[in-house]
């Protein structure tokens, strides 16, 4: 069956850097592109970045362009979120999730999340 | 920026039927949109009910289902049960690649 398991995910200083790692099994992950989203303690859901299935195409929310960096590594079955200069508005929990398919595609599996906390 | 509009609220008596909808606060709603809906419990991750407007994700009972009314999507839950109780998102796809996520509807059943 489809996993995901994020981690990387703990506490950092304003203005700091973080790496996400998700793992992902169960399922062909080079023929699937992937989301990052997050979700701010008592909040909603906010779609994040999106990789397609080689990693070609790249897209990323306003809030978070240019302090994130999506990727993907095919043969390790990994997705990586490197995010820099955080803000304390970035703490929130961090899930990746599947796409459908291969291009654009709404998420049909999710992680369980990974709890990002910026505070001084 | 696009806003994706969902009801903040909304309750259900057990046995009922609800319709939650899902909007663009500027322009319709259409298939093209990719709509989608998530359900999520207070601690959970979400989990996919449907997608790509009326598809039902693996193992997701036919008590939910998913259309475009006018011009908004629409997730409409029939025979409700006492733990369908759970905050429902929509998300759209809105060009570019980019995807917005509605804010949420609060669903009671009561």
């Amino acid at each position: 069956q489809v996993q995901l398991v994020e981690s990387g995910g703990g506490v950092v200083q304003p203005g700091g850097s973080l790496r996400l790692s998700c793992e992902a099994s169960g399922f062909t992950f080079s023929g699937y592109a992937m989301h990052w989203v997050r979700q701010a303690p008592g909040k909603g859901l906010e779609w994040v970045t999106f990789i397609w299935y080689d990693g070609g195409n790249k897209y990323y929310a306003d809030s978070m362009r240019g302090r994130v960096a999506i990727s993907k590594d095919n043969s390790k079955t990994m997705l990586y979120l490197q995010m820099s200069r955080l803000r304390v508005e970035d703490t929130a929990v961090y899930y990746c999730g599947r796409g459908i398919g291969a291009g654009n595609s709404p998420i049909d599996h999710w992680g369980q999340g990974t709890l990002v906390t910026v505070s001084s | 920026q696009t806003v994706v509009t969902q009801e903040p609220s909304f309750s259900v008596s057990p046995g009922g039927t609800v319709t939650l909808t899902c909007a663009l606060r500027s322009g319709s709603v259409s298939p093209s949109h990719y709509p989608s809906w998530y359900r999520q419990t207070p601690g959970q991750a979400p989990r996919t009910l449907i997608y790509n407007t009326n598809t039902r994700s693996f193992g997701v009972p036919d008590r939910f289902s998913g259309s475009v009314l006018g011009n908004k999507a629409a997730l409409t839950i029939t025979g409700a049960q006492a733990d369908d109780e759970s905050d429902y998102y929509c998300v759209l796809y809105v060009g570019s690649g980019i995807w917005v996520f509605g804010g949420g509807t609060r669903l009671t059943v009561l």
